[in-house]
């Protein structure tokens, strides 16, 4: 089965200037996750979508960061305007739902650098 | 206090080393604990997963779940230098899917 997949891989940008990451979970998996993993921390829930629909995002910076996932597939999350502390990696992740016994599998994450 | 507290490390043995990694939580309603490794520039990648408290063995990695505690272990036995990466433990509660996640170790096997 192909794995998340996550575009781009590495993103260099000034502060005040947005950015947009996407994201392609497996095949049939409804719920998918973005993790925000700063250097040297394990990542941090910003957002869970359960098919299009918002289960959590009470992590998420809502002045500057948005999620979507329209028709219950792919996802983009956008910051606009990025802040140096925005340097992270950012992870996705989908499962096949939200209970305790199903589990994540991680794409390979878009490290993102504010300069 | 963070939920979840896990030594950073980080960790250096020679190889065929027995490792321990541990974490620490606050929260007792977590009740699924799992072990996540991560290799650099990838994405975490599930190891073990064990439900409430006990043992769980699979090849030469045995978690181990002690919620009396708040207490979790991963040990590797007959460590080798491709199991150099970040471990990460993380864990959630009974309802939802929300990971909580420390902050990961830095092991690194030498040959």
């Amino acid at each position: 089965e192909a794995g998340v997949a996550q575009s781009p891989r590495y993103k260099i940008i000034e502060k005040r200037q947005s950015v947009a990451f996407w994201c392609n979970p497996i095949s049939g998996h409804a719920t998918l996750y973005w993790y925000q993993q700063i250097l040297g921390q394990g990542p941090k829930l910003l957002i869970q979508f359960q098919n299009n629909g918002v289960v959590d995002d009470s992590q998420l910076p809502k002045d500057r960061f948005s999620a979507e996932r329209l028709k219950g597939v792919d996802s983009t999350l956008k910051i606009q305007p990025a802040k140096l502390e925005d340097s992270a990696v950012y992870l996705c992740a989908s499962s096949l739902g939200a209970g305790a016994n199903y589990g994540y599998t991680f794409g390979s994450g878009t490290r993102l650098t504010v300069v | 206090q963070k939920e979840v507290e896990q030594d950073p490390g980080p960790l250096s043995v020679p190889e065929g080393a027995i490792v321990s990694l541990n974490c620490t939580y606050s929260n007792s309603a977590f009740q699924y604990f799992m072990w996540y490794r991560q290799y650099s520039r990838k994405g975490p990648e599930l190891l073990m997963y064990t439900y409430s408290s006990g043992n769980k063995e699979d090849g030469r990695f045995t978690a181990q779940v002690d919620k009396s505690s708040k207490y979790i272990s991963l040990f590797i036995r007959d460590s080798q230098p491709s199991d150099s990466a970040t471990y990460l433990c993380a864990m959630r509660r009974n309802q939802g899917g929300k990971l909580i996640f420390g902050q990961g170790t830095e092991l690194s096997v030498k040959p």
